[in-house]
């Protein structure tokens, strides 16, 4: 069964800076997605990072903010872009469509716990 | 818009106890439905989900959920529930053969001993 890797697993940044975080599962998938977890709140979803296009984001998230790259069908980065203390979350990527795992169900990585200064 | 509620942000129970999370969705069409968990310190897990057939869909660790369509309800229930089910839990709809996955509030359980 899949295992879904982030790195970093936490950071705390400057505001103004910009951060890359990386997902790398252990087996090819299907779909790969980014979400947020904001402090005492529910997980969104910012965008379904599409491999070899542009990433297809929901409303109230753009391009610009973060940057979604999809290379392959096992990896993917999200970039958190000139951070303000409003971004400070937890930002989670899930995978569907794995091998073993069938297809419809979503399984999520560890997090990274972002914290903008 | 779907929505996704879950009436209960935090409940606390002694071990033993049974629970109930209410989880209710705004969507007419076809749905799938899912209860994920999320222990202390450890990341998102799945416990159960329903696409079809039966409405009584059996999880791990003894959870089980029922879908009612026409409540718009898919409750997770547990019979006796141990120290170890401390955990925030997390009701989640897909709808019309989406992939997007819309996600509750959230309920914090606490058990304890």
């Amino acid at each position: 069964s899949a295992v879904i890797s982030q790195k970093p697993s936490r950071d705390i940044c400057q505001r103004g800076t910009s951060l890359t975080i990386q997902c790398q599962v252990d087996s090819q998938v299907t779909m790969m997605f980014w979400y947020r977890q904001q402090p005492g709140q529910s997980l969104t979803l910012i965008a379904t990072a599409n491999q070899g296009s542009e990433a297809t984001y929901e409303s109230g998230f753009v391009i610009d903010k973060f940057p979604i790259s999809r290379p392959n069908l096992t990896f993917s980065t999200l970039t958190v872009s000139n951070m303000s203390p409003e971004d400070s979350s937890i930002y989670l990527c899930s995978v569907e469509g794995s091998r073993g795992r069938g297809t419809d169900t979503q399984y999520f990585g560890p997090g990274t716990r972002l914290t903008v200064l | 818009a779907q929505s996704v509620s879950q009436h209960n942000h935090h409940v606390i129970l002694s071990e033993a106890a049974s629970l109930e999370l209410g989880c209710n969705y705004s969507y007419g069409g076809t749905v799938n439905l899912f209860w994920y968990v999320q222990y202390p310190g450890q990341h998102l897990q799945l416990l159960l989900k329903y696409f079809s057939g039966d409405p009584l869909v059996k999880g791990i660790k003894g959870f089980e959920a029922e879908f009612i369509k026409s409540k718009f309800s898919f409750n997770l229930r547990k019979p006796s529930v141990q120290w170890s089910d401390t955990a925030e839990y997390f009701c989640a709809v897909k709808t019309g053969g989406g992939n997007k996955l819309t996600f509750g509030t959230g309920t914090q359980l606490k058990v304890e001993l």
